[in-house]
């Protein structure tokens, strides 16, 4: 069973808005990474955020994680067309090499 | 440079081919994964190679036959594939030291006819 579940699953917004999309997760955890992949191609890293970490910061992007509820928030502040893509959150568990993928959000970016 | 290469980018074959999906990097990463992705579903993880090594088979169909010739390839061959394996393939690689950031490459495209 897929370790992170996001939501919501879909999500459209105006250009200039935020959007917060959610990931919850099952196990003990090493870290959540979050990935953006646009339509029909690879996925691109955005951020990754420690188990012992509670807040990180790139760009326009805010990722929160809290362990004691075992979930995880990506933030995307003054949103732009360019960041319609599907977000998806995957958590590195404390043993193994591999990393799970949550159901994902697209996101709509309106003009 | 994180590059992850594909070839090729699109294919379609029938149920009786032969095909294989290759995967390149130069990062010096030593650990590279094949995802399979259907739409609008996360990839699902199907092999890990770590330092050349398979460590990890998602109890995946013999049907899929990964290869890793040396430290900067990965081969997916493909035989006897149904219908229902028509998927995206995503490629990725990453340091290889357990916790790290994954790359990847665009994916192919597989139509089973």
């Amino acid at each position: 069973s897929q370790q992170g579940e996001e939501d919501p699953q879909a999500l459209s917004i105006q250009e200039g808005e935020n959007a917060t999309m959610n990931c919850s997760y099952k196990t003990s955890i090493n870290n959540l990474q979050w990935y953006r992949q646009n339509s029909g191609r690879g996925l691109v890293h955005l951020i990754l955020i420690r188990s012992n970490e509670r807040e990180k910061h790139s760009g326009r992007l805010r990722v929160t994680l809290d362990t004691s509820k075992k979930s995880s928030s990506l933030l995307i502040t003054a949103s732009r067309a360019a960041d319609t893509a599907s977000y998806f959150c995957a958590v590195h568990k404390a043993a193994g090499n591999k990393l799970t993928f949550g159901g994902g959000t697209r996101v709509l970016v309106k003009p | 440079d994180t590059e992850v290469t594909q070839t090729p980018k699109h294919l379609v074959m029938g149920m009786t081919n032969k095909k294989s999906l290759k995967c390149e990097q130069h990062t010096g990463h030593r650990a590279m994964y094949w995802y399979k992705q259907k739409a609008k579903k996360p990839p699902e993880l199907m092999f890990v190679y770590s330092y050349e090594k398979l460590s990890i088979n998602e109890s995946v169909p013999s049907r899929f036959s990964p290869e890793c010739p040396n430290s900067s390839l990965l081969n997916l061959h493909l035989h006897a594939l149904q219908p229902e394996d028509s998927a995206l393939y995503l490629c990725a690689s990453s340091q290889g030291t357990g916790e790290e950031t994954q790359y990847f490459g665009p994916g192919t495209r597989l139509l089973v006819l």
